[in-house]
């Protein structure tokens, strides 16, 4: 069975910080990764993907994640964090694209100025 | 280019109401996904739509919950005889047809009460 792991409810950063959100995978076949970011009362906005390629992949706001097929992981990084980045991050799998997508239970980031 | 289009942005139903969910997707886009979110969890798949047609309602309680996309008009996530337990976050997601990559691009959410 497919599923997503987010080791960390919360991450704290101070502005200006790097930030790492971890997130680790399970899925049958090659995956299909996402990270999607929640702001409070709002949808998911998609930040970036990884389905073939170079292994550092590079997205919206500044964001990219690095996916590491041997330790199953697609951790999301940014070299240097802003307040306005305080939100709730979701890692996302899937084993082919149009199917159901397997989030992780999510992890808030709180950026302090 | 208008994104995915949830209403209502906030419903209110009693126990044993009927509560009607409506998802516009994208322009272009013909694949209809809904998850429901619960609090303090991350999104559960519910079921995936195409035009008419149900792809996969593995996600789906087997009762009182229903979903269509009809040839025209928006998707319907319908709940019947509403309980408690059902007061969560329902978004939808849409994605273009033959989309190698998988995207797909959510709505702001209907988020259920029920007293």
């Amino acid at each position: 069975a497919q599923s997503v792991a987010q080791p960390e409810d919360q991450v704290n950063v101070a502005e200006g910080n790097p930030l790492t959100v971890k997130c680790t995978y399970s899925v049958s076949g090659n995956p299909y990764l996402f990270w999607y970011v929640q702001y409070p009362n709002r949808g998911l906005q998609f930040l970036l993907k990884y389905i073939t390629g170079d292994n550092l992949v590079k997205g919206s706001y500044g964001f990219e994640a690095e996916f590491n097929k041997s330790q199953t992981s697609f951790h999301l990084k940014k070299p240097s964090a802003l307040v306005s980045d305080s939100a709730l991050y979701f890692c996302a799998v899937s084993n082919q694209a149009g199917t159901a997508l397997i989030f992780g239970k999510g992890t808030t980031l709180s950026v302090s100025s | 280019n208008a994104g995915v289009m949830q209403n209502p942005r906030h419903l209110v139903r009693r126990r044993g109401q009927e509560a009607r969910l409506r998802c516009s997707p994208m322009k272009g886009h013909s694949h209809v996904y809904w998850y429901r979110q619960l609090p303090e969890e991350g999104l559960k798949f519910m079921v995936y739509l195409q035009k008419e047609n149900i792809i996969d309602e593995s996600g789906m309680p087997k009762e009182r919950f229903s979903a269509e996309f009809p040839k025209e008009g928006p998707s319907i996530l319908r709940i019947q005889q509403v309980v408690r337990g059902d007061s969560a976050a329902y978004f939808c997601a849409s994605s273009p047809p033959s989309s190698g990559e998988g995207i797909q691009y959510f709505g702001a959410g209907t988020r259920l009460s029920v007293l």
